[in-house]
C-alpha cells in the first residue's frame, strides 16, 4: 500500500521566517515520484515539484528548496524567508507504477503573518 | 491551450437527485482522474483512466460512475447524491507513455447536497 503523511496539521510563522513542511512517504514500489502542490485561499491546485526516486538531488527554486531522502522516506519542503503570499495549504503527493494514481498527503496548511 | 476545465463550479442537489460533473482537457493526455477533497482528509482518488475506453476505481469510487469515450472528456456521475457526496471535486489529466509526467487540476466544482 501507499501513503503519504504530513503530520504537521497547521504551522503559524511571522513574515521573513524560515518554514519546513515535513513529507513521509511509504511505498513498496522501486521507482516513483514524489510531488509537492500548494492550494492557496482561491481554491485551484498550483504543482510546485516533481522528484524521481532515482534523483536524490536536492532542488532550490527561488525561495523554496526541497530536501529529498530515501533512507527516511521523507521529501520536504523548505520556504526560506517567508512571505505572506506562501499562505496556504500545501500537499505533498506520490505516485508508483500504477498510472494514473496519485496518493495525497493530509496537506499542512502555512499562515503567514506580516 | 484552456488546460483541464471543469464545470460547473458550484452546484447544490438535494438527496437523491443525480448530475453529471463535466471535466474535458486539450492537451491529448492519456491519464484522467477524479478526486474529492474533504477538510483534514487531502485529495483522495475516486476513479482514474488511462485511455479512452478504460477506466478503474480509485480510493473511494461508491456513489460514483465514470466513461471515458473520448480521450479529451472524462465525466463524474453521482447517481443518487447523498449528503456525504457534499465536497470539493477536482478533475486531473497528465500525458506520457510513462510515469514521469505531471499531473495538473482543473479548477474544481464545489458540491452541496442538501
Amino acid at each position: 500500500a501507499q501513503k503519504v503523511t504530513q503530520a504537521q496539521t497547521e504551522i503559524s510563522v511571522v513574515e521573513k521566517e524560515d518554514v519546513t513542511l515535513d513529507c513521509v512517504y511509504e511505498t513498496r514500489d522501486t521507482t516513483y515520484y514524489l510531488f509537492w502542490y500548494k492550494q492557496p485561499p482561491s481554491g485551484e491546485l498550483v504543482f510546485l515539484i516533481r522528484r524521481n526516486s532515482f534523483d536524490e538531488q536536492n532542488e532550490i527554486s527561488g525561495r523554496y528548496s526541497w530536501n529529498f531522502q530515501k533512507s527516511t522516506s521523507s521529501f520536504n519542503f523548505t520556504i526560506t524567508a517567508s512571505q505572506v503570499v506562501d499562505s496556504a495549504v500545501y500537499f505533498c503527493a506520490l505516485r508508483g507504477n500504477q498510472g494514473g494514481k496519485l496518493i495525497f498527503g493530509q496537506g499542512t496548511e502555512l499562515s503567514v503573518k506580516p | 491551450n484552456a488546460g483541464v476545465t471543469q464545470t460547473p463550479k458550484f452546484q447544490v442537489l438535494k438527496t437523491g437527485q443525480s448530475m453529471t460533473l463535466q471535466c474535458a482537457q486539450d492537451m491529448n493526455h492519456e491519464y484522467m482522474s477524479w478526486y474529492r477533497q474533504d477538510p483534514g482528509m487531502g485529495l483522495r482518488l475516486i476513479h482514474y483512466s488511462v485511455g479512452a475506453g478504460i477506466t478503474d476505481q480509485g480510493e473511494v469510487p461508491n456513489g460514483y460512475n465514470v466513461s471515458r469515450s473520448t480521450t479529451e472528456d472524462f465525466p463524474l456521475r453521482l447517481l443518487s447524491a447523498a449528503p456525504s457526496q457534499t465536497s470539493v471535486y477536482f478533475c486531473a489529466s497528465r500525458g506520457g507513455s510513462g510515469n514521469t509526467d505531471t499531473q495538473y487540476f482543473g479548477p474544481g466544482t464545489r458540491l452541496t447536497v442538501l
